[in-house]
């Protein structure tokens, strides 16, 4: 079975300074990864996959199949980047997903 | 659309009750899903509809669980004799197929509390 392992349950950075959250994944196959967010008092929402292989909000996040990983950077952090980080795996060809645990992320002025 | 909705949005009952939650997808979304998030977890897929059918469970889902989505659009989430354990949010998420990336757009989940 696949399993989705976020290692830091908190993040804690200043203002300016780059984040790094990690993500590693066991799965045998190819699998889709996702990072979502859930900022204070709102609900779950993707933030980027690794597909899309785009930058949302200053973040990116690259697979690396041979790490099996796919953590998530930012270089310079925003107090507005504050929330809780869940990395994501979905089997191709399945559509539910499986979560980590996650990451709060807490940026300080 | 204001995207997925769920009622209640909190749930305390006593052990032994049954408790039935709701989930409306947002418009024209053929796939829902349900999870189950407790506390220090991320959420843990129970089941999803495709439509009105029922295409796959967790083996999470007990016996005491039943989820319907008669009509293919909202859908209902019970417990039957809740457990202690079953405290925890449920969340349901919605998602069309006919997109080439089918992102699950969730909603803001019923949290529930069994004394």
């Amino acid at each position: 079975a696949q399993r989705v392992t976020q290692p830091e349950k908190l993040l804690s950075v200043f203002k300016g300074a780059p984040v790094e959250l990690k993500c590693n994944y066991s799965y045998s196959g190819s699998p889709e990864l996702f990072w979502y967010v859930q900022y204070s008092r709102q609900r779950l929402q993707l933030l980027l996959r690794h597909i899309s292989r785009e930058s949302i909000k200053g973040f990116t996040a690259d697979l690396n199949k041979g790490e099996t990983s796919f953590h998530l950077k930012k270089p310079f952090a925003q107090e507005e980047d504050s929330a809780m980080y869940y990395c994501a795996l979905k089997v191709l060809g399945y559509s539910t997903l499986t979560f980590g645990k996650g990451t709060m992320l807490l940026v300080s002025p | 659309d204001t995207g997925v909705s769920q009622d209640p949005r909190h749930k305390i009952t006593k052990r032994g009750q049954n408790v039935t939650f709701r989930c409306d997808p947002i418009s024209e979304h053929n796939r829902l899903y349900w999870y189950r998030q407790t506390l220090g977890q991320g959420p843990e897929f129970l089941t999803y509809f495709q439509n009105e059918a029922q295409l796959e469970k967790s083996r999470l889902l007990s016996d005491r669980f039943s989820a319907e989505r008669p009509k293919g659009s909202f859908s209902t989430l019970e417990i039957q004799r809740t457990e202690q354990g079953d405290s925890a949010m449920y969340l349901c998420a919605s998602s069309d197929l006919r997109t080439e990336q089918e992102t699950q757009y969730f909603g803001p989940g019923t949290r529930l509390l069994v004394l």
